[in-house]
């Protein structure tokens, strides 16, 4: 079965510091690679996605990921964080085309002190 | 924009009673998903279908069950809550080859 890690439970940055939360799966094979935000209260949103071609992937509020296939990592970035994007970060994998199950990583908690 | 529907934000249910979660998607969507979500687990899978009155067993399908009848709605039953089941649950659809969209929340407490 595949898994899910992201590195960190709890990030604590200053607004306009950088962001850079890691996520790794365990599947070999083509996968698809999403992140989700759940701002507190909300439900989870899609940041970005990452199906095919350039690995660099741009996605809302200025957020971006780089998928490393050699790695099994789909890493978040952004450069400068700002209050109101304190929220919890989820990764999830979906492996294969043929395959129906989208897997999430526990979520990082990310609090941006103004 | 795509809109998936649980019936209710807030639930209290005790100990032993038959608990039926609905959720609703108005996008034609194939696939459709429950997961909970509980703080330093992250979401797990219960139960998912691909198609009317299909189904598949997630990750911690014990305890629970799901209905199927129609595309646009997926049920999650407890067919006899346990304090255990107290938990954020989401519903989520999603066409075949995209993202997955989620629902509001139903957040669930067995006394």
């Amino acid at each position: 079965a595949q898994s899910v890690s992201q590195h960190n439970h709890h990030v604590i940055l200053s607004e306009a510091a950088s962001l850079e939360l890691g996520c790794n799966y365990s599947y070999g094979g083509t996968v698809n690679l999403f992140w989700y935000v759940q701002y507190p209260g909300q439900h989870l949103q899609l940041l970005l996605k990452y199906f095919s071609g350039d690995p660099l992937v741009k996605g809302i509020k200025g957020f971006e990921a780089e998928f490393i296939k050699s790695k099994f990592s789909f890493n978040l970035r952004k450069p400068s964080v700002q209050w109101s994007d304190t929220a919890e970060y989820f990764c999830a994998v979906k492996s294969g085309a043929g395959s129906y199950q989208l897997t999430f990583g526990k979520g990082t908690k990310l609090s941006v002190i103004p | 924009d795509v809109k998936v529907t649980q019936s209710s934000r807030y639930l209290v249910k005790r100990t032993g009673e038959k608990v039926f979660l609905e959720c609703v998607q108005d996008m034609d969507h194939e696939n459709m998903f429950w997961y909970r979500q509980d703080p330093g687990l992250g979401l797990r899978l219960i139960y998912f279908s691909y198609d009317v009155k299909m189904k598949e067993k997630g990750d911690i399908p014990e305890g629970y069950s799901v209905s199927r009848e129609k595309k646009e709605r997926f049920s999650l039953i407890l067919e006899s809550a346990s304090t255990n089941q107290t938990s954020m649950y989401l519903c989520a659809s999603r066409p075949w080859a995209t993202e997955a969209f989620f629902g509001q929340g139903t957040r669930l407490t067995v006394v």
